[in-house]
């Protein structure tokens, strides 16, 4: 069965703390993203990965970094938490070359990070 | 990026078909027509995609118009575990993996 696992469903941080929020796939999935979930605004996409070592910028970098050294793992990074950052954070990964098939993005359950 | 445009939220009565409207006006030829949905304190799951033809799964139906400006995802029996946010999608063909969501519909079925 296809799992994308989450570290964390819950999450209290304080401001400027350095916060990992970690994201393991066991497809083999070439690509792997980051969401944000916020009432009213949907999901944006923070960051995503089309292999180890690469990324691109999603809609909403601002405040984020991401690492993606194994395949099967890739990490959002909040370098110094703020309260605008507190959220539901939500990983997906998908195969590589999606084309005709539009292949289909597996997410995770999320984590609820709250910044205080 | 084409948009798509979705009612807020929609009721049905449990064990009924429901009809879930999508307008793209904007669509290109080459636009995948892609419907996820979201239960309740769960991330999104794939429910359906297409480009021309109508498609069904073991999930749902997928009706796209003749001219491609709308679809309409259809639930064939509604039940209770169909209550979620329902989100239609475009999907470039030669673009990269990413999705863009809306706020979708959220979906209530009542008992």
């Amino acid at each position: 069965d296809v799992k994308v696992t989450q570290s964390s469903r819950y999450l209290v941080k304080r401001t400027g703390e350095k916060v990992f929020l970690e994201c393991v796939q066991d497809m083999d999935h070439e690509n792997m993203f980051w969401y944000r979930q916020d009432p009213g605004l949907g999901l944006r996409l923070i960051y995503f990965s089309y292999d180890v070592k690469m990324k691109e910028k999603g809609d909403i970098p601002e405040g984020y970094s991401v690492s993606r050294e194994k395949k099967e793992r890739f990490s959002l990074i909040l370098e110094s938490a703020s309260t605008n950052q507190t959220s539901m954070y939500l990983c997906a990964s998908s195969l590589e070359g999606g084309g005709p098939m539009g292949d289909e993005q597996y997410f995770g359950p999320g984590t609820r990070l709250t910044v205080t | 990026d084409a948009k798509t445009t979705q009612p807020n939220s929609m009721e049905s009565n449990e064990e009924e078909p429901v009809h879930l409207p999508c307008n793209h006006s904007t669509i290109s030829g080459t636009d995948y027509i892609h419907w996820y949905r979201q239960l309740p304190s769960q991330g999104p799951e794939y429910v359906i995609h297409g480009l021309t033809s109508n498609v069904n799964n073991r999930m749902a139906s997928l009706a796209i118009a003749e001219d491609r400006k709308s679809s309409t995802l259809i639930l064939h029996r509604a039940t209770l575990r169909d209550a979620a946010v329902y989100y239609c999608i475009l999907r470039h063909l030669f673009g990269n993996e990413k999705l863009t969501f809306g706020t979708g519909t959220r979906l209530t079925i009542i008992p």
